[in-house]
């Protein structure tokens, strides 16, 4: 069992287009978490999500938007995209608190065209 | 931003040699963690060290920490070529809602 899977693998898309990248955990863990990797492999959080709250990192545009239909899903919607947002985006979620670990999805190498 | 900076970036080694692996960071920590990352898949938790713990072990993994030079290394023993990945310090910052603070990565390349 995929213990953080998300969806697509792939995705190859046009210049201001609008996309959603899916993500699900069944680890029930109560935070999740949206990465950004650039091609120099540099991690970056954009987002932390539990019931309670968002966590924006400031940096991130607001074409960038999660949404949480329940605590297992956190996905990830772009519009407007832009050349430079070509990247891999992994998904991860973690229990809060001190001293826990993080688990990934196997990411989505986003191409834009 | 980054708090992590891994050294050396890039590390090649004979199958069978120890590779070496240093993480430095900026602020005090609750904990470090070393992630691992195959080519094209998710990072993968190895080994988490508290912020009072100076060594660890797990299987050929060993870390250290020294949180008066804000540094922690990540040994593996007896590399295998399986062991071919980049791989990741991240810190748990004192104060930063349990966000993971990423490193840029070293990537390890075992030669057979």
């Amino acid at each position: 069992d995929t213990a953080v899977s998300q969806t697509p693998k792939y995705l190859v898309t046009q210049m201001g287009n609008d996309k959603s990248i899916k993500c699900e955990q069944n680890l029930g863990h109560d935070t999740m978490y949206w990465y950004k990797q650039d091609s120099k492999k540099f991690l970056k959080i954009m987002f932390s999500y539990n019931n309670k709250e968002l966590i924006i990192n400031e940096t991130v545009p607001n074409r960038f938007s999660p949404k949480s239909p329940d605590k297992a899903h956190l996905n990830l919607h772009i519009n407007s995209l832009e050349l430079g947002d070509s990247a891999v985006y992994f998904c991860a979620s973690s229990q809060v608190g001190v001293n826990t670990e993080a688990f990934f999805g196997q990411g989505t190498r986003l191409t834009v065209v | 931003s980054q708090q992590g900076e891994e050294d050396p970036q890039a590390l090649s080694i004979q199958e069978g040699e120890n590779a070496t692996m240093n993480c430095s960071y900026k602020t005090s920590i609750n904990n470090l963690q070393w992630y691992r990352q195959n080519s094209g898949r998710g990072l993968v938790h190895l080994i988490l060290i508290r912020s009072n713990e100076r060594e660890k072990h797990s299987g050929r993994l060993r870390v250290t920490l020294d949180t008066s030079k804000k540094s922690s290394s990540l040994l593996i023993t007896a590399s295998r070529a399986a062991d071919t990945a980049s791989y990741f310090c991240a810190t748990d910052a004192s104060g930063s809602n349990y966000q993971l603070i990423w490193g840029a990565g070293t990537k390890l390349i075992i030669k057979p």
